[in-house]
């Protein structure tokens, strides 16, 4: 899952296996979250998206979870492929209430290896 | 193929140099931002422009300095930069209503070194 700290959290999995990937965030005023990927050389690309009315949310191969109790989301990836190898990020927008812009803040980020 | 483009890529600088970085979203987006990732750290919101204008200065130096001349397009001039402002600045575009509950779409980003 995802830390303050000096070191990204890594996850390695087989090819074909399920991966899940998780983070803390930390405002429990935040109401819409935002999984992102991003392979080496590119920016960060996004997967998913789920407002803080819903609990889950799926996409193609994707799977997002909200827990608001806990302030706890996480990835699911259906079929891990070689290709799924990069850093994910969460990141959570906090309302500025009024304004017409999102704030986004994001964690640090887990490295996700798929081994062929 | 990224709705966002970033120019340069890579982009090497002395201290005393002046230099910009470009950005220009195909996406028809209200709202451009810039953020600065560095390693071991989380991105750094920098700028935002919500319908051109700057709605959002995130206590960045004034060695920064964002120009949006037009809901397209927006830049970073840079000058008298410190090596620590070596980083990866990421720029991103919204389409923004109230609640900003819309996804950021990033640029590739410019590789930026101050030697």
């Amino acid at each position: 899952g995802e830390s303050v700290g000096l070191h990204l959290p890594t996850l390695s999995v087989q090819e074909g296996d399920n991966s899940i990937i998780n983070c803390a965030y930390s405002n429990s005023a935040s109401d819409y979250f935002i999984w992102y990927k991003q392979e080496s050389g590119k920016g960060p690309q996004f997967i998913i998206d789920i407002r803080s009315n819903m609990d889950k949310r799926q996409g193609q191969r994707v799977t997002v979870l909200l827990n608001k109790t806990v302030k706890h989301l996480s990835l699911q990836i259906a079929a891990t492929q070689p290709g799924d190898s990069a850093v994910y990020f969460c990141a959570e927008n906090i309302y500025a209430g009024g304004t017409s812009y999102g704030k986004l803040t994001f964690g640090q980020g887990t490295i996700l290896t798929v081994h062929p | 193929e990224t709705g966002v483009t970033q120019t340069p890529r890579h982009l090497v600088m002395g201290m005393t140099n002046k230099k910009s970085l470009k950005c220009e979203q195909h996406l028809g987006h209200n709202a451009m931002y810039w953020y600065k990732q560095s390693a071991k750290k989380p991105l750094e919101l920098m700028f935002v422009y919500s319908l051109e204008e700057r709605v959002e200065n995130n206590s960045v130096p004034s060695r920064f300095s964002p120009e949006c001349p037009n809901s397209s397009h927006l830049f970073l001039h840079l000058h008298t930069l410190q090596p620590e402002d070596s980083a990866l600045y990421l720029c991103a575009s919204s389409q923004e209503g109230t609640g900003g509950n819309s996804p950021l779409h990033f640029g590739n980003g410019t590789r930026l070194t101050v030697t």
